[in-house]
């Protein structure tokens, strides 16, 4: 069954330091989205990702932030100058080419990010 | 300070009852949900999804219920599981948006 992989599983990094998140979606998807945790809350939106731009993003998606898919293959988050506050499991997700609306997103396995 | 994560409602039900997990969801112009399944260091698992147009919709030992009235979704699972516990979280899209919101979650305890 095909599945979004996500690397590192973990990562520790300094405050400060620039982290680079990555994900490969599953094949012929075309939608993609990176999602965040913090241990024991609910799952957050940050961003969405079509055509090679942001579709939508939230709040906490701020100009430390950014998203590409550099290669055409792997899907990433960048966080330039992480805080402590960035520790949480980052999720990817993505969605087939028929639309957003109306359709499972598929959900990699996640990164966990702590910030030191 | 000590940061607290949020506590999350426990459901504990024995192998072989039926449980059922609510969620309240926040926008009424929300047309699309799913319940995901998500187990300890893992990510969300899709289980099931329900467009705004049913009010409910079954699939292998699961059931949801959606009522738009008071924004209000359900997940029945049936002759619940070993297996089925996991925390379990309601999300919500609305057309014409990329994203989805996702509900607080619910613990579920299945005992044996």
């Amino acid at each position: 069954e095909p599945e979004v992989t996500q690397t590192p599983s973990h990562q520790v990094t300094q405050m400060g330091q620039e982290v680079i998140l990555r994900c490969v979606p599953i094949s012929n998807h075309l939608y993609f989205y990176w999602y965040r945790q913090i241990l024991g809350q609910k799952v957050e939106f940050l961003v969405s990702f079509y055509n090679n731009e942001i579709s939508e993003k939230s709040e906490i998606f701020d100009d430390q932030f950014s998203v590409e898919r550099p290669d055409g293959s792997n899907f990433t988050l960048k966080i330039r100058s992480t805080k402590l506050e960035d520790s949480a499991m980052y999720f990817c997700a993505t969605q087939p080419g028929q639309g957003v609306m109306n359709t499972e997103a598929f959900f990699g396995q996640g990164t966990r990010l702590t910030v030191v | 300070g000590e940061s607290v994560g949020l506590h999350l409602p426990t459901l504990s039900v024995q192998e072989g009852d039926n449980s059922i997990i609510n969620c309240a969801y926040s926008n009424s112009a929300s047309d699309y949900f799913i319940w995901y399944k998500q187990e300890s260091g893992k990510g969300p698992q899709f289980i099931i999804d329900i467009r705004s147009n049913m009010d409910k919709r079954q699939g292998q030992r699961v059931t949801v219920l959606l009522n738009k009235t008071v924004k209000h979704l359900s997940l029945q699972i049936a002759a619940t599981q070993p297996g089925d516990s996991a925390v379990y979280f309601c999300a919500e899209n609305t057309s014409g948006t990329y994203k989805y919101i996702f509900g607080t979650g619910t613990r579920l305890k299945v005992l044996a």
